[in-house]
């Protein structure tokens, strides 16, 4: 079946920092994949999405690349702030038939002044 | 114009009653879900419904039952609830896979 692999957290960084957190996906077929960000006490936000092989999702300063070759969907900013301080979780959908969205661990993020 | 509501957002109790949570989503969505989030953030799906139509039913034991009276409407009934429960449930709504899924706030429930 299809899964989702994250890297655990905690993830600390300074302020300005760069960051990176790792998504590797198992599928069949051509899913869509999607990040979301939990901030604390509250529900899940899309963040950004790519449906097919090379499509960037942005938002907010973040990116993903759907990188099939490798299955991969790794967030990226260029400069974090104190507040994107949250949980992020990265997530897959199933190809076909109804729509069955499923998600990884979630990484927290930690940003200090 | 909160987009998927649920209520209540907190939800204390004792072992063994029975308890209900409503969502309610005002985005027209065909399908909607319940998610089970766990105290280490692992969300696990439950329950999907399309068109008020049961399409997802995961390893969930039968003390849950979802009733959807309408297609903007799913609500979780939980009988003889057991510590375990405790954890947070999410409903969320979507309309096409590609562009993700909407969440409510969430409903803490806590059993003691």
């Amino acid at each position: 079946g299809n899964s989702v692999t994250q890297m655990e957290g905690p993830v600390t960084l300074s302020e300005e920092a760069f960051l990176t957190i790792n998504c590797t996906y198992t599928a069949t077929g051509y899913p869509s994949l999607f990040w979301y960000v939990q901030y604390p006490g509250e529900g899940l936000q899309l963040l950004l999405k790519a449906t097919k092989a090379d499509d960037k999702g942005s938002n907010k300063g973040f990116e993903a690349t759907y990188r099939k070759e490798t299955t991969s969907f790794h967030l990226e900013k260029g400069s974090v702030q104190v507040s994107d301080s949250a949980v992020y979780f990265c997530a897959l959908g199933n190809s076909g038939g109804y729509q069955k969205v499923t998600f990884g661990i979630g990484t927290k993020l930690q940003v200090i002044p | 114009d909160t987009a998927v509501s649920q209520t209540p957002k907190y939800l204390v109790t004792q072992m063994g009653n029975d308890k209900s949570i409503k969502c309610e989503q005002n985005l027209g969505h065909d399908t909607m879900y319940w998610y089970k989030q766990d105290s280490k953030k692992f969300l696990k799906i439950m329950f999907s419904y399309n068109n008020k139509e049961l399409i997802i039913n995961e390893t969930v034991p039968n003390r849950f039952s979802p009733k959807s009276p309408d297609k903007a409407h799913l609500n979780l009934h939980i009988n003889s609830l057991e510590l375990g429960d405790s954890a947070v449930y999410f409903c969320a709504s979507s309309q096409i896979q590609a562009d993700g899924y909407t969440f409510g706030s969430g409903t803490r429930l806590t059993v003691v």
